[in-house]
């Protein structure tokens, strides 16, 4: 079973920091990552997808890597805003339909 | 708006009782999938569909849920006689093959 890990669960910065989000799961054999946003009391919007195969992913001030090999995803926020504060979930895919998530980072930009 | 959409946005009901979900997916995407959340944690994998086949249901799935996809448009998700852990955010997310899964803004259910 695909165990998916996200740390830290909760990060506060000051606004115009870098944000970095780390997420790490046990099964290398994926089809590709997905990095989620989620709002209080919303769904999810989809912000990068990274296929197995490739290595990074950006766009605009988000960019997100990935290494299979040692199982481990990184989402990097650059100049965070206030307008960042969010839920942060990523997502494994295995079987091509079939997301695997962790528990989320909940982020506070402090103005 | 040409996103997913799902009704109702909030559903209370008493314990013992059925429910019924909608989800209404980007028109041009042929994957239809459910999921639950339940408060902080993520999503978790209920079920999908191709078109109208129903291709995989997660163990999570128990016999008192049933899903359907007519004519691979919508699709609706029934709870029979609720129970209390059945209180969750139940999210509806499609997609086309490859390519990233949209997500609905959710029902989220109350039992009580």
């Amino acid at each position: 079973k695909q165990e998916v890990t996200q740390i830290p669960a909760a990060l506060s910065v000051p606004e115009g920091e870098n944000l970095v989000l780390n997420c790490s799961f046990t099964d290398s054999a994926i089809y590709n990552l997905q990095w989620f946003r989620q709002d209080p009391g919303k769904g999810l919007t989809s912000l990068l997808l990274i296929q197995s195969s490739q290595r990074e992913q950006t766009s605009g001030r988000l960019n997100a890597s990935l290494d299979k090999s040692s199982g481990r995803s990184t989402l990097y926020i650059a100049a965070s805003q206030p307008g960042d504060s969010a839920t942060y979930l990523c997502a494994v895919n295995r079987r091509d339909y079939k997301l695997s998530f962790g528990a989320g980072t909940t982020v506070t930009v402090r103005a | 708006d040409t996103g997913v959409s799902q009704n109702p946005r909030h559903k209370i009901t008493k314990r013992g009782q059925n429910v019924t979900f909608r989800c209404d997916p980007i028109s041009e995407h042929n994957r239809l999938y459910w999921y639950r959340q339940t408060l902080g944690q993520g999503p978790e994998f209920l079920t999908y569909f191709q078109n109208e086949a129903q291709l995989e249901k997660s163990r999570l799935l128990s016999d008192r849920f049933s899903a359907e996809r007519p004519k691979g448009s919508f699709s609706t998700l029934e709870i029979q006689r609720t129970e209390q852990g059945d209180s969750a955010m139940y999210l509806c997310a499609s997609s086309s093959i490859n390519q990233p899964q949209h997500f609905g803004d959710g029902t989220r259910l109350s039992i009580l």
